[in-house]
């Protein structure tokens, strides 16, 4: 129930493409979703989070769809470029209803992504 | 800006070896975390520090223990490393129930290789 589940491993795509990156959960308890960003030899960065009480949000070119119903949650890069290719990983906590010592980060494993010039 | 520093960033150990991997936070953060990352297998939780000498067991605690004696410090202790522990070892930090969300701010990591 813990688990966030990530697709694909691996995705490679051309430059100005739209890469799409998945996630489902269990736990309907979640209520904070952010993804994270991790280039080589650095530590993971946040990008972009949501709420479960938004269906959408953007940030520049990087936009989270979240479905509730489905539980599940998906991360688009509108016109990739060459400098997005890193490790992106989604995550899932309980934050809002956390009782104190409890705001941990359940991550996926992890998409590496490559944008091809 | 804030900034999670961690002790080294390559360091090799030899089988049964107490080994030390600090990590220092400067936001006076209220949590703060170590991970081990591992191809394939993603950010895996060892340990969760939520206040000074207050801990939780992460997903992977065995071989691990982790000490928290002052409020910006987190240290991971392998306490006879073994090949297994061969990894590259996140430390983070948050703001925690004080926060306004569950940002973690990571450091750049220890890649550890044990011999």
């Amino acid at each position: 129930q813990q688990q966030v589940k990530q697709s694909p491993q691996s995705l490679i795509v051309q430059k100005g493409g739209i890469p799409i990156i998945n996630c489902a959960y269990e736990n309907t308890a979640f209520d904070y979703f952010p993804w994270y960003q991790q280039f080589p030899g650095k530590g993971p960065a946040l990008l972009i989070a949501i709420r479960p009480d938004v269906s959408e949000k953007k940030e520049g070119r990087f936009t989270i769809s979240f479905n509730k119903s489905a539980k599940q949650f998906s991360l688009h890069i509108m016109d990739s470029q060459p400098g997005d290719s890193a490790t992106y990983f989604c995550a899932a906590s309980m934050w809002g209803s956390s009782q104190g010592g409890s705001e941990k980060l359940v991550f996926g494993k992890g998409t590496k992504l490559t944008v091809n010039p | 800006d804030v900034k999670v520093t961690q002790s080294s960033r390559y360091l090799v150990k030899r089988t049964g070896e107490k080994v030390f991997l600090e990590c220092v936070q400067d936001m006076d953060h209220e949590n703060m975390f170590w991970y081990r990352q591992d191809p394939g297998l993603g950010l895996r939780l060892i340990y969760f520090s939520y206040d000074v000498k207050m801990k939780e067991k992460g997903d992977i605690p065995e071989g691990y223990s982790v000490s928290r004696e002052k409020k910006e410090r987190f240290s991971l202790i392998l306490e006879s490393a073994s090949t297994n522990q061969t990894s590259m070892y996140l430390c983070a930090s948050s703001f925690g129930m004080h926060g306004s969300n569950d940002e973690q701010f990571f450091g750049p990591g220890t890649r550890l290789t044990v011999l």
